[in-house]
């Protein structure tokens, strides 16, 4: 069964960095692109940027260039969403989910709340 | 960026009749190996969301066959015969065809 199981509930203050992970199993892990997806408070969804474990070739979304850092450790299977500096703006819920031109399969979602 | 555009953005329908959702494209979503890679996602209220339809019209397992999917080119749609009341949540779609992928803004699927 394919499954990606993202980290737990974060919650930070502004400037603060974090790292958010998402372990994916059931499948040929550095075969398949690894997207994540931002969907802020009552809003849709966002297309950030996508990785291929195999060989780390990472792809973003303009809209989010310069910043998230995406990256992969291959080894333990598992995909991270990173930011150095937080912004109050930055407070939604952001999805890890398989593919390249679609997304078939979703994690449950890391919930990142920034506030001072 | 491709601009998706969802018509309508809140659909209420009653149970056991028919919904359909329209998504066009700013640009023809034909990529050049041939395929037309445009989707269909469902959440429900508090999931993540979840793919129904890839590449225009196919299904993904194990969804109703109630769900359907059509178009071509930059005009695409979103069929839901039927209506039960596990359908109550935002539908989008999304095109992989271009850089960055992109998704419409969603539409709402309430009961009556």
């Amino acid at each position: 069964e394919v499954q990606l199981v993202q980290s737990g509930v974060e919650v930070k203050k502004p400037g603060e960095s974090l790292k958010i992970s998402c372990e994916g199993s059931g499948y040929s892990f550095p075969n398949f692109w690894i997207a994540w997806v931002r969907q802020m408070p009552g809003k849709g969804l966002e297309w950030m940027g996508i990785i291929y474990p195999g060989n780390s070739d990472t792809r973003y979304s303009p809209s989010f260039q310069g910043q998230v850092t995406i990256s992969v450790d291959k080894s333990i299977r598992t995909a991270y969403l990173q930011w150095s500096s937080l912004k109050v703006s930055d407070t939604a819920m952001y999805y890890c989910a398989r593919g390249y031109g679609g997304l078939d399969f979703w994690g449950q979602g890391t919930q990142v709340t920034v506030s001072s | 960026d491709v601009v998706l555009t969802q018509s309508p953005l809140s659909l209420p329908v009653t149970l056991g009749q028919s919904a359909s959702i329209s998504c066009r494209s700013s640009q023809s979503l034909v990529h050049s190996d041939g395929n037309t890679y445009l989707h269909w996602f469902q959440q429900r209220p508090g999931q993540s969301p979840r793919r129904l339809i890839y590449k225009v019209s196919n299904g993904d397992s194990g969804v109703p066959d109630r769900f359907s999917g059509s178009g071509s080119g930059t005009d695409f749609t979103l069929k839901i015969s039927r209506v039960e009341a596990e359908d109550v949540g935002v539908y989008y779609c999304m095109q992989g065809t271009h850089w960055p992928r992109t998704f419409g803004q969603g539409t709402k699927v309430e009961i009556k």
